[in-house]
């Protein structure tokens, strides 16, 4: 069975630390990957998709992917109360592939 | 540039009526994926189509549940004979082509069938 599995959370964070958030995957297979945020009652946000083996950065976010242990994460670098919310992880074969997506982390930064 | 549009927003129906969600991608994106989440869960995938195709409905429920992306106006998912079970919020998707497959999502619209 394909899966994306993430730790449901939540995970509490004082304001200005690191949060990071990880997610594993089952089917080798994937090649694209991506980290969706979203607030209570709204519609899923991207914040990043990533390809390659590696780091990837966008302000204070950091996407990692290690295929090998088929293993993504995403780091939140000072972390404020506004980046509370459930944040989901999701990857797809690429292509016409649909897009699996895990069940969220719930981040709690604390003032 | 406007994004992925759904509406209703909101829709409340009884058990056994029709349900209509209709969802127009942003400009430019021939590719939708419609979605359903129930609360405190996850994105359960329903099915992917592009214009007057359906690639992949493997998240549908057999019986019920059709979706359309007809040639000219938005993507409808249709419930028929709704149950309570098919409270939830319904998510519409769009992306740009098939060289890609970055979704962008539109605000969903909430189902409540009484």
């Amino acid at each position: 069975q394909k899966e994306v599995e993430q730790n449901s959370g939540p995970l509490s964070v004082p304001e200005g630390a690191i949060a990071s958030l990880n997610c594993t995957y089952s089917d080798r297979g994937s090649q694209s990957f991506f980290w969706y945020r979203q607030y209570s009652g709204k519609s899923p946000e991207l914040i990043m998709f990533i390809y390659s083996n590696g780091d990837k950065e966008d302000g204070r976010f950091t996407a990692q992917l290690n295929k090998a242990s088929q293993y993504v994460s995403l780091l939140i670098r000072d972390s404020q109360p506004s980046d509370s919310a459930t944040y989901l992880c999701a990857g797809s074969l690429g292509g016409y592939q649909k897009v699996t997506f895990g069940t969220g982390t719930k981040l709690q930064v604390i003032p | 540039n406007a994004g992925v549009m759904q509406n209703p927003r909101h829709l409340v129906r009884r058990r056994g009526q029709e349900a209509r969600l209709r969802c127009s991608p942003m400009k430019g994106h021939s590719h939708v994926y419609w979605y359903r989440q129930l609360p405190e869960e996850g994105l359960k995938f329903m099915v992917y189509l592009q214009k007057e195709n359906i690639i992949d409905e493997s998240g549908m429920p057999k019986e019920r549940f059709s979706a359309e992306f007809p040639k000219e106006g938005p993507s409808i998912l249709r419930i028929q004979q709704v149950v309570r079970g098919d409270s939830a919020a319904y998510f519409c998707a769009s992306s740009p082509s098939d060289l890609t497959d970055t979704q962008y999502f539109g605000p969903g619209t909430r189902l409540t069938v009484l």
